[in-house]
């Protein structure tokens, strides 16, 4: 059975740091791309990083850019998500997700990250 | 970016009833589209993918059609568990964007 399980959400002040874990079993993680999806309080999903199978490829949204890092940890089956300077509208459940196809076939129970001072 | 858009917002429903939810892209995503489920404090689900393949484990009453721009969600006979949000997602090129979602309420 395929599981994804997100950590190391919690509370951080605007401008703070903190670091998302996505711990992955059930398959062979690395074959997959992975990426890195939130949902602010009572809104939609929003992508925000991406990275392929062996780590060498990845992307952002504008809104994370130059911000947000993603990487990943194959021999330990674990994906990362490095936030930095947080902002107020960084607030949201970060969900992991595995990408096969271009969709996202399955999805972690997520981790609420909360900005605020 | 291709902007998705879902019609209704919300969609009120009684237990046994047939519902259509509707997806509309900015620009022709072939069949590159998927439907997902979340229900409160839950993550996303997958149901569709290729616009009408239902994902492993979901029930018949699921089915997707469409293709280019207009796609639609069909519930056939609305279960009680099936009270959610939908959100479809076009994977055919650059951000793998989602539309806002449409509610299914009860009636």
């Amino acid at each position: 059975e395929v599981q994804l399980v997100e950590s190391g959400g919690g509370l951080v002040q605007p401008g703070g740091s903190l670091r998302l874990s996505c711990a992955a079993s059930g398959f062979t993680f690395a074959g997959y791309w992975m990426r890195w999806v939130r949902q602010a309080p009572g809104k939609g999903l929003e992508w925000v990083l991406r990275i392929n199978n062996d780590g060498s490829s990845t992307a952002y949204a504008d809104s994370v850019k130059g911000r947000f890092t993603i990487s990943r940890d194959n021999a330990k089956n674990t994906l990362y998500l490095q936030m930095n300077s947080l902002r107020v509208e960084d607030t949201a459940v970060y969900y992991c997700a595995r990408e096969f196809n271009g969709y996202f076939d399955s999805w972690g129970q997520g981790t609420l990250v909360t900005v605020s001072s | 970016e291709i902007v998705m858009t879902q019609s209704p917002a919300i969609l009120s429903a009684s237990p046994g009833d047939r519902v259509t939810l509707s997806c509309r892209a900015s620009q022709s995503v072939s069949s590159s589209l998927a439907w997902y489920q979340q229900k409160p404090g839950q993550a996303p689900r997958l149901l569709i993918y290729g616009a009408s393949t239902r994902a492993t484990g979901i029930p018949a009453r699921f089915s997707g059609s469409g293709s280019g721009t207009e796609f639609t969600l069909t519930i056939s006979s609305l279960q009680s568990e099936d009270y959610a949000v939908y959100y479809c997602q076009q994977y055919i090129e650059g951000p793998k964007t989602f539309g806002q979602g449409t509610k299914v309420e009860i009636k």
